[in-house]
């Protein structure tokens, strides 16, 4: 099993509509939790940290589940701008050794 | 502006030959990286410097050799160039080492050996 797994996707969002996608991680121990994007051919950019009580940016929410392994993305009211690939990113330990999921990608069509 | 920059952006380079990349941060961060990002899109990472101190190296051949002459700045230099060393090599930095600290990247060196 992956540490850290994403179903690849794509998905494919009409405008306007809300698309969630999850990622789990197979180390109990993980300590913190982040989603980045990625545009196509650019570097992963920091969307937002993930918290235990949930956690809100805009139109994106992001929740962790620790009791289930699994941290959770929703993107509300989709633009076209969010297309792109989304990266889960669990740090297992103590030092900053982020483990990175394969990414899910996203398309936001009209 | 203040960002992590690397070079060269593209790299094509034949077997056998020996190259480096370069990465400069001026973030003030103290902790700099380098990721591999291969052709499924999976990002691993290969180094960690703290204070110019080596503190991850993961599994990588050691044709690949990081030099870190102060903490703006972590090269890559590799060796013996082969075909399976192509990729998209991302240099990062981030504030302290704790397990919290976000990541800044720089916009990738996309290699490819011929």
């Amino acid at each position: 099993r992956k540490e850290v797994e994403q179903d690849p996707g794509p998905f494919n969002v009409p405008e306007g509509a809300t698309v969630a996608f999850n990622c789990t991680y197979s180390n109990s121990a993980s300590q913190s939790f982040f989603w980045y994007r990625q545009d196509c051919r650019k570097e992963p950019k920091l969307l937002m940290s993930v918290y235990s009580s949930g956690n809100e940016d805009g139109r994106f929410t992001a929740q962790l589940n620790r009791a289930s392994q699994y941290i959770s993305l929703l993107i509300r009211d989709s633009k076209l701008s969010d297309s792109a690939t989304y990266l889960c990113v669990v740090n297992e330990a103590a030092g900053n050794k982020l483990t990175f999921g394969g990414g899910t990608r996203v398309l936001v069509k009209p | 502006d203040t960002a992590v920059s690397q070079t060269p952006k593209y790299l094509v380079t034949q077997m056998g030959n020996d190259k480096s990349i370069k990465c400069e941060q001026n973030l003030g961060h103290d902790t700099m990286y380098w990721y591999k990002q291969d052709s499924k899109k999976f990002l691993k990472i290969m180094f960690s410097y703290n204070n110019k101190e080596l503190i991850i190296n993961e599994t990588v051949p050691n044709r690949f050799s990081p030099k870190s002459p102060d903490k703006a700045h972590l090269n890559l230099h590799i060796n013996s160039l082969e075909l399976g060393d192509s990729a998209v090599y991302f240099c990062a930095s981030s504030q302290g080492f704790s397990y919290n600290s976000p990541l800044h990247f720089g916009n990738g060196t996309r290699l490819t050996v011929t």
